[in-house]
């Protein structure tokens, strides 16, 4: 069975301090590794595709890398608008579709 | 660009109710994917529909189904509802039907609680 764990829970930052979320992934094959983002009383909004060991993706602030059992997302010099739940997502090689399984997310707080 | 669209919003139930929710997903979109948010189990896959065929289907019992019409909208129901079933239940299409996306474009959900 795919199993996605992110930690932390919680992350509470000072605006302009780096941090790091991380995202372990158990999957017979993987197929892409997705990192969203879900603010309060939103659907979560898609932001990076992984496909392979090794591969690196930015958009902004942030920066999503990729190895063979976890993925980091990395925000630089946060603003209060990064302020969200970030959720990570594997795909397995055997899924037909677009069936997902989600990891239970990190609460990011950026305070001002 | 109109996104996904669901409907209702938010409804409130009683047990051994039923309930029907509808998606509308963005034009074009023929693939689309329920999931349900919860804050003990997260978010967990329902099912996805592909040109009116259910594609994939999650660990969900048999009073949870949906369909999808020819136009791509879709509904889910679930039937004899139970406390449990309070949640938030997120509607996703997708452009491509086949291969990698992930890349899944999601409404605003429906809020259904269960009293």
């Amino acid at each position: 069975e795919d199993q996605v764990t992110q930690s932390p829970e919680a992350l509470r930052l000072q605006e302009g301090e780096s941090s790091s979320l991380n995202c372990s992934y158990t999957v017979s094959g993987l197929r892409g590794l997705f990192w969203y983002r879900q603010d309060p009383g939103k659907g979560p909004e898609f932001l990076f595709t992984l496909y392979s060991a090794g591969e690196e993706k930015e958009k902004e602030r942030l920066k999503a890398t990729l190895t063979k059992k976890e993925s980091f997302l990395h925000i630089t010099a946060p603003k209060p608008e990064d302020s969200a739940t970030y959720l990570c997502a594997v795909q397995a090689e055997e899924a037909a579709g677009n069936k997902l399984t989600f990891g239970g997310g990190t609460r990011v707080l950026v305070k001002p | 660009k109109a996104g996904v669209t669901q409907t209702p919003r938010y409804l409130i139930k009683t047990r051994g109710q039923q309930v029907t929710l509808s998606c509308s997903p963005i034009s074009g979109h023929r693939s689309v994917s329920w999931y349900q948010q919860t804050p003990g189990q997260g978010l967990q896959f329902l099912f996805e529909y592909f040109s009116e065929t259910q594609r994939n289907k999650g660990n969900f019992p048999g009073r949870f189904s949906g369909r999808q019409f020819s136009n791509s909208r879709s509904e889910m129901n679930v039937s004899t509802l139970e406390l449990g079933d309070s949640a938030l239940y997120l509607c996703a299409s997708s452009l491509v039907g086949q291969g990698v996306t992930g890349e899944l474009f999601f409404g605003e959900g429906s809020r259904l609680t269960v009293l």
